[in-house]
């Protein structure tokens, strides 16, 4: 059974830095890209970064660039999210999503984890 | 970046109607589409892949077309279980964009 779960989230003043992991198992995570998606409270879904399955190719939202940094440690079939300079609009629920075929679409999703920007 | 609008904001239905969403796109996408399904407090869960292909185990009441720039999600007979919010997703490699979501409620 394919499973994500994330973790690493909680409150952080702004300008603060957090780390957020993705566990991933029930596939082989090493042929996979994969995503971070967030969604603001009450707000619809933001795509954040991706990432490809050597890790060599990277692309992030606009919004993210120069201060979001994605990863992936094949070995320790884990993804990362390292967020720096984090802004109150950065508060949302992040979750890291799987893309089945390079499309990218996102056919498995964790459940989520909250980050909370504020002083 | 490509906008995508995605019309009504909230629809009202009852148990065995048909309904229709509609996601419009500010270019052509070509069928780079998806939808998805999201209940209160739980991930999005994938309908439909390339604006018309039924993701494995999602009933056949489901069902998706179009291309280019507009392209619609259908629900043949609503279930009490599909009422939900549905968003509309385009992909490129290098551009990613969701629509801002459908209520679907029960009327």
């Amino acid at each position: 059974e394919v499973q994500l779960v994330e973790s690493g989230g909680g409150l952080v003043q702004p300008g603060g830095s957090l780390r957020l992991s993705c566990a991933a198992s029930g596939f082989t995570f090493s042929s996979y890209w994969m995503n971070w998606v967030r969604q603001a409270p009450g707000k619809g879904l933001e795509w954040v970064a991706n990432i490809k399955q050597d890790g060599n190719e990277k692309n992030y939202v606009d919004s993210v660039k120069g201060r979001f940094t994605i990863s992936r440690d094949n070995a320790k079939n884990s993804l990362y999210l390292q967020m720096n300079s984090l802004r109150v609009e950065d508060t949302a629920v992040y979750y890291c999503a799987r893309d089945p075929v390079a499309a990218p679409y996102y056919d498995y999703w964790g459940q989520g984890t909250l980050v909370t920007v504020s002083s | 970046d490509i906008q995508m609008t995605q019309s009504p904001s909230t629809l009202s239905a009852s148990v065995g109607d048909r309904v229709t969403i509609t996601c419009r796109a500010s270019e052509s996408i070509s069928t780079w589409l998806a939808w998805y399904q999201q209940k209160p407090g739980k991930a999005p869960k994938l309908l439909i892949y390339k604006a018309s292909s039924l993701e494995g185990g999602v009933p056949s009441r489901f069902s998706g077309s179009g291309s280019g720039t507009e392209f619609t999600l259908s629900i043949s007979s609503l279930q009490p279980d599909d009422f939900a919010t549905y968003y509309c997703q385009q992909y490129n490699r290098y551009s990613i964009t969701f629509g801002q979501g459908t209520r679907l409620e029960i009327k």
